[in-house]
C-alpha cells in the first residue's frame, strides 16, 4: 500500500520565479493538506482540498494556490518566490476533512529559493 | 491567535533514562490532540493522539501522553529510551471548530546517547 507520495524531492528556484509541487495521497485518501516548514520550525498550515475545493486556508498569501484532481492527487503552486518562500513543502492525506481525521504525511519537497 | 508552544528545543539523554517532553497550547475549546515523531531521513509519523476518553493515551513504541485539560498540556513521556527514539517530536492540536487544520509546535529534538 503506497504511502503519501511527493514530487520533485529537492527543487531549485530563483526569485520570482514560480514553481508547482505534486502530491499523490495515500489510498483510500480524500482528502489533501498542504504544510511549509521553516528550518527549525513545525509545520504550518497552508490549505486542505477536498472534493477539488479548498476548503481551509492558513495564514498564507494568495502566491500561494493549490488544486485537487479528481484523481485525488493536488499540486501546491507558488508564484513570484520569495527567499523567505525556502522550506520543506509537506503534504498529508486523510479520509475526510474534520477534526477527526488522522493525516498522513508524504516526504516532502525542499524548496530552495536563491 | 492560537498557538503550540514545547519548551524544551533540544533534550539529550543516555539509554535506560526517563523522557518526558513538554506540550503546552492556547486555546479554550474543544481540542484533539496529537504527538507526531520525525526519525532522521523519515517523514512524520504519528506517535499517539488524543479525541476524547481516557486523558492517558498509549501509543506506538512504548510512547504515552497525558491530557491535563487544566493546564492546556499533553505532555509525552516513555520510561525508558533507547538509542533508535533519537528523532525529532512534534506536538499539534486540532481546533473543533477550524476542521483538519494542524497547529504544530516547535518541535523538540531528542538525542540519545548509547
Amino acid at each position: 500500500d503506497a504511502g503519501v507520495t511527493q514530487s520533485p524531492t529537492h527543487l531549485i528556484k530563483t526569485r520570482g520565479q514560480q514553481v508547482t509541487l505534486r502530491c499523490s495521497p495515500k489510498s483510500g485518501h480524500d482528502t489533501v493538506s498542504w504544510y511549509q516548514q521553516a528550518l527549525g520550525q513545525g509545520p504550518q498550515f497552508i490549505f486542505q482540498y477536498y472534493e477539488e475545493e479548498e476548503r481551509q486556508r492558513g495564514n498564507f498569501p494568495d502566491r500561494f494556490s493549490g488544486h485537487q484532481f479528481p484523481n485525488y492527487s493536488s499540486e501546491l503552486n507558488v508564484n513570484a518566490l520569495l527567499l523567505g518562500d525556502s522550506a520543506l513543502y509537506l503534504c498529508a492525506s486523510s479520509d475526510q476533512t474534520g477534526v477527526f481525521s488522522e493525516q498522513y504525511f508524504g516526504p516532502g519537497t525542499r524548496l530552495t529559493v536563491t | 491567535a492560537q498557538s503550540v508552544s514545547q519548551h524544551n528545543h533540544h533534550v539529550i539523554l543516555s539509554e535506560a533514562a526517563s523522557l518526558e517532553l513538554g506540550c503546552n497550547y492556547s486555546y479554550g475549546g474543544t481540542v484533539n490532540l496529537f504527538w507526531y515523531v520525525q526519525y532522521p531521513g523519515q517523514h512524520l509519523q504519528l506517535l499517539l493522539k488524543y479525541f476524547s476518553g481516557d486523558p492517558l493515551v498509549k501509543g506506538i513504541k512504548g510512547f504515552e501522553a497525558e491530557f491535563i485539560k487544566s493546564k492546556f498540556s499533553f505532555n509525552l513521556r516513555k520510561p525508558s529510551v533507547q538509542w533508535s527514539d533519537t528523532a525529532e517530536y512534534f506536538c499539534a492540536v486540532n481546533l473543533y471548530n477550524q476542521g483538519g487544520k494542524l497547529i504544530f509546535g516547535q518541535g523538540t529534538e531528542l538525542s540519545v546517547k548509547p
